[in-house]
């Protein structure tokens, strides 16, 4: 079985500060990781991926997650966020060799001006 | 490209009335699930496709729940007697395999209202 865990429902954060949103899975296999976002009203979509390969990815709007399999998590950062970075994240894997993606609840960041 | 479309985009039902939510996936994706969001909540699972697989129906809340998908197109979720705590967005996603990604499309959602 895999899962997903977002240890923070809610991150407020100055703007221009850095963030790091938390997320941790567990799997028995090889895994896939997702961060998705989804900005107020609006549909999700896809921040970034893990597959294979290096540990840090780098994804859309200056976003980045290292892939810690010792840790088992996914951290996603921002070194310096934005207003427009307001939004709900949130983090899935998907076990190798298994279709079903499972996602985290969530965490509201709200950027503070 | 067209992306996943849901329809309706709202939907207000009196309690104890079946409603029916409709999502078109984008064309070629083998995957389609659905996914319940509760206000101020988290995406709830609730079913997945695969091709011609036996769907994954584990998420389902109740028995009054029920999705169909004919093939690798068209996905329709069918809530019966409709409560109150039904209220929420629907979401519809589609993925097929561009490597071993999985990478989800979301639809824009069908909100729920049951009054």
């Amino acid at each position: 079985a895999q899962s997903v865990t977002q240890l923070d429902s809610q991150v407020p954060v100055f703007e221009e500060a850095p963030v790091e949103l938390r997320c941790n899975y567990s799997s028995s296999v090889s895994v896939y990781l997702f961060w998705y976002v989804q900005y107020p009203n609006q549909g999700l979509q896809l921040l970034l991926k893990y597959l294979s390969g290096s540990t840090l990815v780098k994804g859309i709007n200056g976003f980045e997650a290292e892939f810690n399999k010792s840790q088992t998590s996914f951290h996603l950062r921002k070194p310096s966020v934005h207003i427009s970075d307001t939004a709900e994240y949130f983090c899935a894997v998907r076990s190798g060799g298994y279709q079903k993606v499972t996602f985290g609840i969530g965490t509201k960041l709200q950027v503070i001006p | 490209g067209a992306g996943v479309s849901q329809s309706p985009s709202n939907k207000v039902t009196e309690k104890g009335k079946d409603v029916e939510l409709r999502c078109d996936p984008i064309s070629g994706h083998t995957a389609l699930y659905w996914y319940r969001q509760r206000l101020g909540q988290g995406l709830e699972f609730l079913i997945y496709f695969q091709g011609n697989s036996a769907p994954d129906k584990s998420g389902l809340p109740s028995d009054r729940f029920s999705a169909e998908r004919t093939g690798e197109s068209v996905s329709t979720l069918t809530i019966q007697r409709t409560q109150q705590e039904d209220s929420a967005v629907y979401l519809c996603a589609s993925s097929k395999r561009e490597g071993s990604s999985y990478e989800q499309y979301f639809g824009p959602g069908t909100r729920l209202t049951v009054t």
